[in-house]
């Protein structure tokens, strides 16, 4: 089955500074990437996702990257604030496939003020 | 607020006993999805019901069983309860059968002494 690896697990940046977490996954077969925030205690909220005929999406301050052939995804977070702070998780998935999300691990940024 | 709702929010039981947990998607969501949320395991999908029928099955144990009902809610059965079965079950709606776009509800956290 699908296989996401998350890295760094852990990620300090100071107020202001640009922060990337990166995901690797093993199935090639995998069409779709959603990222997911979680505060301490509160549900997962999707954040961004980005399917497979798209190398690049971006919302107001974050974005997501997607490399195919090196089946590797990033999210990107410019400007960074304080309520950025939380577990973010990656996942993928493949539509017509088994239908389930793999997830990451989790990373943890913290956002020093 | 993601339209997701669960309950009850906290659940405190004993060995060898049997909980049950609901969900009631957002309004007009089709699938549902069970996720066990552990420290060392992170989040996990359990199973995802599509309106009213099994869809997707992940690592869920067989003393768990899940169901949707006509009006879309779901139940999740955890019988013969173990200390390891402590964690935050969550569940999650979208509106079609693929992974995608699934909304979390706010989560149960089970405690088992």
């Amino acid at each position: 089955g699908e296989n996401v690896e998350q890295h760094p697990s852990t990620l300090s940046v100071q107020e202001g500074d640009s922060a990337v977490i990166k995901c690797t996954y093993s199935d090639s077969a995998s069409n779709y990437f959603p990222w997911y925030k979680q505060e301490l205690g509160k549900r997962p909220q999707l954040i961004i996702d980005i399917r497979s005929n798209v190398g690049e999406k971006k919302d107001q301050r974050i974005a997501v990257t997607l490399n195919k052939t090196a089946k590797h995804f990033s999210l990107h977070i410019t400007e960074t604030q304080p309520e950025d702070s939380a577990v973010y998780f990656c996942a993928a998935s493949q539509e017509g496939g088994n239908n389930r999300l793999a997830f990451g691990k989790g990373n943890q940024v913290v956002v020093i003020p | 607020d993601s339209g997701v709702t669960q309950t009850p929010k906290h659940l405190i039981t004993a060995t060898g006993q049997r909980v049950t947990l609901r969900c009631s998607p957002r309004s007009g969501d089709l699938s549902v999805y069970w996720y066990q949320q552990s420290l060392d395991q992170g989040l996990q999908f359990l199973i995802q019901y599509y309106n009213g029928e099994e869809r997707a099955k992940g690592n869920i144990l067989e003393r768990f069983s899940a169901q949707q009902f006509p009006d879309l809610h779901s139940e999740l059965n955890l019988s013969s309860l173990e200390l390891g079965d402590s964690a935050l079950y969550f569940c999650a709606s979208s509106a079609g059968q693929g992974p995608y776009e699934q909304y979390f509800g706010p989560g149960t956290r089970l405690t088992v002494t």
